[in-house]
């Protein structure tokens, strides 16, 4: 059973760019949350996705968003990057909303 | 707003010194309570989930349990591969209209360093 997969592993951007980051879930999975995780600090959450509609939001802007697609795969994309947005961003996938989360390795943004 | 202390946040230990690790919690409509452990540049890996106080869960070394209020992750006798980070977050309820709303806070962690 494969788990959860991230790309790119690492990422360097410039200040104003945009990115996207993908995720492929577990297999079986149909809930998909994203996370940033800042040096030293806990995942905090940004969204989260559920049969490719949004299922609630973390207090992060709306340049911060995201899809889901039908095989259960996701994106997350920030606009405007901002040097703040340099963190670890950790998707998870779940069976449902509410059962544990399984998380991917990460991808490391860097924005200069 | 859901919050989450984890205490202490760094715990040296020689190997096979046995402590616990504290997680206090506020949250509106607990879902459940989970655990995860992370190593260096690797995203957290689920080890427990407890959904009611006086709930206990057991794998290998580790021992999570819960009250009201908060969570103890007990290790005993840890050797150096328990070295990492452990990470404690609540489910809590967003409220926001329409579906199952719930969402994960965590705490900031325990660094925890066995010497051999």
């Amino acid at each position: 059973e494969t788990g959860v997969t991230q790309s790119p592993t690492h990422l360097i951007k410039t200040r104003g760019q945009q990115v996207t980051l993908r995720c492929s879930s577990q297999s079986g999975h149909n809930t998909v949350s994203w996370y940033q995780q800042a040096l030293g600090q806990g995942p905090q959450f940004i969204f989260q996705y559920y049969r490719e509609e949004e299922n609630g939001r973390g207090n992060f802007p709306p340049r911060f968003s995201g899809l889901q697609f039908p095989n259960y795969s996701s994106e997350l994309n920030v606009n405007a990057l901002e040097l703040d947005d340099s963190a670890l961003y950790l998707c998870a996938s779940s069976l449902d909303r509410t059962y544990e989360q399984y998380f991917g390795p990460g991808t490391r943004l860097t924005v200069t | 707003e859901d919050q989450v202390t984890q205490s202490p946040e760094a715990l040296r230990l020689q190997e096979g010194e046995s402590s616990s690790l504290n997680c206090s919690y506020t949250v509106s409509g607990l879902r459940g309570l989970f655990w995860y452990r992370q190593d260096p540049g690797k995203g957290p890996e689920f080890l427990f989930t407890l959904y009611s106080a006086g709930e206990e869960k057991e794998k290998e070394r580790l021992k999570a349990t819960l009250t009201k209020k908060e969570s103890f992750l007990h290790i005993t006798a840890p050797k150096p591969e328990d070295s990492a980070t452990y990470l404690c977050a609540v489910q809590g309820y967003m409220g926001n209209s329409g579906g199952s709303n719930y969402k994960l806070t965590f705490g900031k962690g325990t660094l925890l360093t066995v010497n051999p």
